[in-house]
């Protein structure tokens, strides 16, 4: 049974800084990987995709990076603004299944 | 990206009652379509997945007659919660797909059900 894990649980971070989340899986079958990004009370906004054949997907300041081998992922939120306060979770598909399996999350709070 | 648009956002309903939760795709086919469930502070739960003009298959311990799934058109599926109760209070968020299992998936806004 696949697995997702994402650390640490929540983040505090003053404005400025560059910060990473991490994604681990327990299964490395899988077709895809994606970010996605919660704001309080709200849906999913899809961040990156990464296919199984791909080692990274950039856009913006956020870069996402993929170890199928290892189970991991994570996420690089470069020069990080207030607007970035959200929850971000991974989620993966695992091979044979059209579902998604969802990570805990990380909640993110980017001080002024 | 792909817009899906999910209505209401907001309901609150009396014990017994049934609601129906709308999610639509709004600039693509979805040929595959999710519903979640998702406690606070916590991530989401598969619910069911719907394909197009063929029954849901739903996720272990989710029950099918309570839990109404229609997916009668490449852009419309529909969620309705029959004999709602109060544990029935939950956000409910659907997802589509639109061609491959490697394709993305995108979210409407999500559904805050209260059951008083």
């Amino acid at each position: 049974k696949q697995e997702v894990t994402q650390i640490p649980a929540a983040l505090s971070v003053p404005e400025g800084e560059n910060l990473v989340l991490n994604c681990s899986f327990t299964d490395s079958a899988i077709y895809n990987l994606q970010w996605f990004r919660q704001d309080p009370g709200k849906g999913l906004t899809s961040l990156l995709l990464i296919q199984s054949s791909q080692r990274e997907q950039t856009s913006g300041r956020l870069n996402a990076s993929l170890d199928k081998s290892s189970g991991r992922s994570t996420l690089y939120i470069a020069a990080s603004q207030p607007g970035d306060s959200a929850t971000y979770l991974c989620a993966v598909r695992p091979e044979g299944f059209q579902k998604l399996v969802f990570g805990t999350g990380t909640r993110l709070l980017v001080s002024p | 990206g792909a817009v899906v648009s999910q209505h209401p956002s907001r309901v609150i309903c009396k014990s017994g009652t049934s609601v129906k939760i709308e999610c639509r795709s709004l600039d693509f086919q979805a040929t595959t379509m999710f519903w979640y469930r998702q406690f606070p502070k916590q991530s989401l739960m598969l619910m069911a997945t719907s394909n197009e003009g063929s029954k849901a298959t739903y996720e272990q311990g989710v029950e099918k007659d309570k839990f109404l799934i229609n997916h009668a058109s490449l852009t419309l599926s529909t969620l309705t919660v029959t004999s709602a109760h109060p544990e029935d209070s939950s956000f409910y968020i659907c997802s589509a797909r639109a061609g491959a299992v490697d394709t993305e998936a995108f979210f409407g806004q999500g559904t805050r059900l209260t059951v008083v």
